[in-house]
């Protein structure tokens, strides 16, 4: 089983801020990692999804990074924004005949305006 | 495109009452997944069905919830009886065949009393 851990926790900024946090994973028997982000009251939306060492994403302000090796990805929001507020999730996928998504606790995000 | 739909959005019940949650999945998604998420957790997928086979339901206490999938389409979740701690968000989440990547409901909040 794998142990998927984020930090941290939660996480308040301005307006503005920039921030990031971190998933890790265990390296081994790695095939995919998901991000998703999920707001209050809504579904869950897939931001990226990640399969090579060394892969960047971007999508508007919101980019993350991948490490295979050492097993970690980071996601980076560039001057947050009240609408960012939400809890992210990341994911990883193992290698193997029972693939299934691995679920971290997330980050929850609050922006203040 | 029409997303995941699920109903109710909100259920509230007494203990060792019963409770059925429905979600009808995107148009050609052949994989379809109930996940449990606490409150302070992450998702925990109770059950995924490719078309209407079961694929994984090793996390699913069946003892009391039951999930099917007529059809291959629609899917009903049912838990009989409930308990305190199942009060928590129940998500489904449906995807293209071979791809990992989700895409969630709104969700059912059940609160157990």
């Amino acid at each position: 089983i794998l142990n998927v851990e984020q930090s941290p926790q939660s996480l308040h900024v301005q307006e503005g801020d920039s921030t990031s946090f971190t998933c890790s994973f265990p390296s081994s028997n790695f095939y995919a990692l998901h991000w998703y982000r999920w707001e209050t009251a809504k579904s869950p939306e897939a931001l990226f999804v990640m399969t090579l060492n060394g892969d960047e994403k971007k999508k508007g302000r919101i980019s993350a990074t991948l490490n295979t090796k050492e097993g970690y990805s980071y996601l980076y929001i560039k001057g947050s924004q009240p609408e960012d507020s939400a809890t992210y999730l990341c994911a990883p996928l193992r290698a193997g005949n029972n693939r299934k998504l691995i679920w971290g606790l997330g980050t929850s995000l609050a922006v203040n305006p | 495109e029409a997303g995941v739909a699920q109903s109710p959005r909100y259920k509230i019940i007494e203990k060792r009452q019963s409770v059925a949650f429905w979600c009808n999945p995107i148009s050609g998604h052949a994989t379809l997944y109930w996940y449990q998420q606490i409150l302070g957790q992450g998702p925990k997928l109770l059950i995924q069905f490719q078309n209407n086979g079961v694929v994984d339901d090793s996390q699913l206490p069946k003892d009391r919830f039951s999930a099917e999938r007529l059809k291959g389409v629609d899917s009903t979740l049912k838990i009989q009886p409930a308990k305190l701690e199942d009060s928590a968000v129940y998500l489904c989440a449906s995807s293209l065949l071979r791809s990992y990547e989700q895409y969630f409901g709104p969700g059912t909040r059940l609160t157990v009393t």
